[in-house]
């Protein structure tokens, strides 16, 4: 089964601290994809991420890193010096082929609030 | 900015009614998904169409239908409205091959009272 666990369900924070997202991923596939979307209060999914298994290499972009570990079937993100703007429900999800389609598998999101 | 557009945007229905929600895909996106998002909750894979077929579906009900036409703009119907399909519904388009991206719209939010 592909499952994907956001055990952070609401994290608040004051501005300028730095936070990570933990994400944690089930897949028996060797080949699979994993994203990061941000979706602020008017709804739209933004992506962020998206990162293969044959790739884990970690990514910066700007005040946003990434850690992906295959070891540990891990995807955590870290917003650095976190600010206002970036308050918004974070989900992590794993793409899944399933027949001749392509779907993603989300996480309940987190909640982030980051306060002044 | 996506390039993804949804409609409406907002609305409201009463149980037992009909509703109709459209999506363009991104310009040259093939293949377009749509999701349920119940509040609280991540959103969940509805069915999914490529060049104008259905060709993978969650697990809802056949009350949950879609088309996809020509220039791979699509159409969630969605019949005999229950309280619970109130929900935020996302069309996502992406270019049919596995791994690519995936972009959202911004939502058409339904509500049934």
């Amino acid at each position: 089964a592909q499952k994907v666990t956001q055990a952070q369900t609401e994290i608040s924070v004051v501005e300028k601290e730095d936070v990570t997202l933990d994400c944690v991923y089930e897949t028996r596939d060797t080949t699979y994809y994993l994203f990061w979307y941000k979706q602020p209060p008017s709804g739209e999914l933004v992506f962020l991420i998206r990162r293969n298994s044959f790739d884990e290499q970690n990514e910066i972009s700007g005040r946003y890193s990434w850690n992906f570990q295959k070891s540990t079937s891990s995807f955590n993100f870290t917003i650095t010096a976190s600010q206002v703007v970036d308050s918004a429900v974070y989900f992590c999800a794993l793409r899944k082929s399933q027949g001749g389609s392509e779907k993603l598998v989300f996480g309940k999101g987190t909640k982030l609030t980051v306060n002044p | 900015e996506t390039g993804v557009t949804q409609s409406p945007t907002h609305l409201i229905k009463t149980r037992g009614q009909q509703v109709t929600l459209r999506c363009s895909s991104q310009s040259g996106h093939n293949t377009v998904s749509w999701y349920q998002q119940a509040l609280g909750q991540g959103p969940q894979f509805i069915f999914q169409y490529y060049r104008e077929e259905e060709n993978g579906r969650g697990n809802f009900p056949p009350r949950f239908s879609g088309l996809q036409f020509p220039n791979y703009s699509s159409e969630l119907n969605v019949n005999a409205l229950e309280l619970d399909d109130s929900a935020l519904y996302l069309c996502a388009s992406s270019l049919g091959s596995s791994g690519n991206t995936i972009y959202f719209g911004e939502g058409s939010w339904l509500t049934v009272v």
